[in-house]
């Protein structure tokens, strides 16, 4: 069956960095990409980026560019997601989706999510 | 604040029908096909109906979804008490060249 198992959730200072990971299995992993969502406490789900598992690839949302990096681990079937300069509102959980690997296919299944906590 | 719109909340009692509407742009709905998600919180977010109108292997029949032009619905029948959660609708934003969501929908069963 299809799963994505995600990291345990973290606690960081402002200013520092975090990388989440999100293993897969029971699927093909280059035949998907993998999409970032977050979801700040009590909001909506917001989109950070994707990354083409096939390629390489990446597209990364526009308030984001610049501090989040999208890689993958081909070997381990293992997505990874990285932002950097840490601020308080980047408190989220911060969710790992599959989709197809085609413009305008939509996330099918999710990982279970990691919270990232900034605090001072 | 979300590209796509939905109503903050929704309520019904068990065994009515509830919609959820959704509202967005020619780029998004409009030229897109649309997804529901639904949300228990503390959990990750489940597909519910995809392309549109098509449910995933597992969901039940009683919950269904339309479009039209720039607006989309979700339709649930039947209504459970394990229905109440967060709804959310997603499409793919061509300008984002990446999916987009509404704020989402708690509903609420009386």
């Amino acid at each position: 069956q299809v799963q994505l198992v995600q990291s345990g959730a973290e606690v960081k200072k402002p200013g520092a960095s975090v990388k989440v990971s999100c293993k897969t299995s029971g699927y093909t992993f280059t035949s998907y990409v993998i999409t970032w969502v977050r979801q700040a406490p009590g909001q909506g789900l917001e989109w950070m980026g994707w990354i083409n598992t096939y390629n390489g690839n990446t597209n990364y949302a526009h308030k984001l560019q610049g501090r989040v990096t999208m890689t993958t681990d081909t070997s381990t079937s293992t997505a990874y997601m990285e932002l950097r300069s840490l601020r308080s509102d980047d408190t989220a959980v911060y969710f790992c989706a599959r989709r197809i690997a085609a413009v305008g296919t939509m996330p099918d299944y999710w990982g279970q999510g990691t919270l990232v906590t900034v605090s001072s | 604040q979300s590209v796509l719109t939905q109503p903050p909340s929704a309520s019904g009692t068990p065994g009515q029908r509830v919609t959820i509407s959704c509202s967005g742009s020619s780029s998004d709905i409009g030229s897109n096909t649309v997804n529901w998600y639904q949300q228990v919180p503390g959990t990750a977010p489940k597909l519910l109906i995809h392309s549109n109108n098509q449910r995933p292997s597992g969901v039940p029949d009683r919950f269904s979804g339309s479009k039209s032009g720039t607006s989309a619905s979700l339709a649930i029948s039947g209504l459970q008490s394990e229905d109440e959660a967060d709804y959310y609708c997603a499409a793919w934003g061509d300008s984002l060249n990446g999916p987009v969501f509404g704020g989402g929908t708690k509903l609420t069963v009386l």
